[in-house]
């Protein structure tokens, strides 16, 4: 059975650092580009960056660059999102998904555009003082 | 952008649904794909993808889910509503980069 465990999140003060986790199973895991998804009331549901199966690339939403940076350690099947400099905007609950088919040859590039098929049951962060 | 229509609706069991996705920026690559999906969220639980690349059901979906749309218009259907279809239904675009709609609040009545 496909699954993603988040952990990690937790209550901290604007300004401070946090680094959540998500631990994969049931699948090839160093084949999938991976994903973080963060849920608010307010916003909705909002991407913030994902991974490419070699962590050979990562690509992050513009709010997110700077502040957020993903990783993965293929030989753990652990995917990570650390982030700095939180803010009060920043409070949601965090999604780590996984990334549906491959990449894709056009003849002229490989490009990766495809969509996620899982989520894990996500992990709450909350920024205030 | 990804603009939903309508934001809420309410629906008798067995009869249809359907909800509107439109952007403002064609979701077809030059690939020849559509890069619009479709989750569904249930009470108390995570997002879980229900249709893929605007019209494609996902693994276990039943039949009752149906896509269609092209380019920058897209709908979700659901042709008889049973009460565990409750949820909110979002759409998804990943051709530039990754957006999702505010999503649409079905009650079964």
């Amino acid at each position: 059975e496909v699954q993603l465990v988040e952990s990690g999140g937790a209550s901290v003060q604007p300004g401070g650092s946090l680094r959540l986790s998500c631990a994969a199973s049931g699948f090839m895991f160093n084949r999938k580009w991976m994903h973080w998804v963060r849920q608010t009331p307010g916003e909705g549901l909002v991407w913030i960056a994902r991974i490419k199966g070699d962590e050979s690339e990562t690509t992050y939403a513009d709010a997110a660059k700077g502040r957020f940076t993903i990783s993965r350690d293929n030989a753990k099947n652990m995917l990570y999102l650390e982030m700095k400099s939180l803010r009060v905007e920043d409070t949601g609950m965090y999604y780590c998904l996984r990334g549906l088919g491959d990449d894709r040859w056009t003849g002229k590039a490989w490009i990766y555009n495809d969509g996620m098929d899982v989520w894990g049951q996500g992990t709450v962060v909350t920024v205030s003082s | 952008l990804l603009t939903q229509v309508p934001l809420s609706l309410s629906v008798t069991p067995g009869q249809p649904a359907s909800i509107s996705c439109q952007t403002n920026q064609s979701l077809l690559h030059s690939d020849g794909r559509t890069y619009l999906y479709w989750y569904v969220q249930k009470t108390g639980q995570s997002p879980q993808l229900l249709l893929y690349e605007a019209s494609n059901r996902f693994s276990g979906v039943p039949d009752r889910f149906s896509g269609s749309g092209s380019g920058t218009d897209f709908t979700l259907k659901i042709s008889r509503v049973e009460s565990e279809d409750v949820g909110i239904y979002y759409c998804m675009q990943s051709i530039h980069l990754y957006t999702f709609g505010q999503g649409t609040k079905l009650e079964v009545k």
